[in-house]
C-alpha cells in the first residue's frame, strides 16, 4: 500500500547506544520531516528536507542527524541515546508545497533506558 | 517553539452532539491544517484552509480561519463515539523553500460517549 513505512514500530535501547530509525515512502513526496512526541508537549519537528541531498534542522535537532540520498528515504540517526529521547517518533511527507496536508507513518516507540 | 495553540485541551460530549475546538497562533501563516489521531496511531490529515479562505467544509467537518484574530476553529457536527481521538492544528509557513516547514499545536483531546 502507498504510504510511509517507518521501522521499526517499537525499540529499547540502552544510554549511549546508536541506532537508525528508518522512513520511506512511495509517493514521490519531496519533502520529509521527522517529528517527535511526548506527553504534554504536541509534535516537535527534529529535521526536515525539502528533496534528495536538502536537509535543516527543525525546533529540537540535538542528538540527532538525518541525510537524504534519495526521494525515498529520509532516515533518523540517534548518535548517542540518551533517556531524555525517550518519546514516539513520527516521520512525515508531502509534496514540497504541502498543500495536500502530510502523510503520517505508523511511529516508531523508542526507550532508552 | 509551538505556532499554534489548540483551546480546550479536552472535551467531552454526547454522541450527536456538536464538537468545536479553536486554534490560536500567533505569526502569519500560509494555510492552516487539521490532524487527527487515534490513540497509538500516526496523525491523518483532515482538511487543509487557506490564508485567502474564511470556511471550508468536508462531509461532517467545517473549518474556519480568521486571519485578524490569528485563529481558527474544527466544528464536527453529529459527533460519533468513532471521532474520539487527538485533534492537532498546525500552521504553514507556506513556501517551497529550505526554510519552509509546518508547526504543530499540543492537541486538543475529544472524548465522545455514546
Amino acid at each position: 500500500n502507498a504510504g510511509v513505512t517507518q521501522t521499526p514500530k517499537f525499540q529499547v535501547l540502552k544510554t549511549g547506544q546508536s541506532m537508525t530509525l528508518q522512513c520511506a515512502q512511495d509517493m514521490n513526496h519531496e519533502y520529509m520531516s521527522w517529528y517527535r512526541q511526548d506527553p504534554g508537549m504536541g509534535l516537535r519537528l527534529i529535521h526536515y528536507s525539502v528533496g534528495a541531498g536538502i536537509t535543516d534542522q527543525g525546533e529540537v535537532p540535538n542528538g540527532y542527524n538525518v541525510s537524504r540520498s534519495t526521494t525515498e528515504d529520509f532516515p533518523l540517526r540517534l548518535l548517542s541515546a540518551a533517556p531524555s529521547q525517550t518519546s514516539v517518533y513520527f516521520c512525515a511527507s508531502s509534496y514540497r508545497d504541502r498543500a495536500g496536508g502530510y502523510t503520517f507513518g505508523s511511529g516508531t516507540r523508542l526507550t532508552v533506558v | 517553539s509551538q505556532q499554534g495553540e489548540e483551546d480546550p485541551q479536552a472535551l467531552s460530549i454526547q454522541e450527536g452532539e456538536n464538537a468545536t475546538m479553536n486554534c490560536s497562533y500567533k505569526t502569519s501563516i500560509n494555510n492552516l491544517q487539521w490532524y487527527r489521531q487515534n490513540s497509538g496511531r500516526g496523525l491523518v490529515h483532515l482538511i487543509l484552509i487557506r490564508s485567502n479562505e474564511r470556511e471550508k467544509h468536508s462531509g461532517r467537518l467545517r473549518v474556519t480561519l480568521d486571519t485578524s484574530k490569528k485563529s481558527s476553529s474544527l466544528l464536527i457536527t453529529a459527533s460519533r463515539a468513532a471521532d474520539t481521538a487527538s485533534y492537532f492544528c498546525a500552521t504553514d509557513d507556506g513556501g517551497t523553500g529550505a526554510n519552509s516547514k509546518l508547526t504543530f499545536g499540543k492537541g486538543i483531546t475529544l472524548s465522545v460517549r455514546p
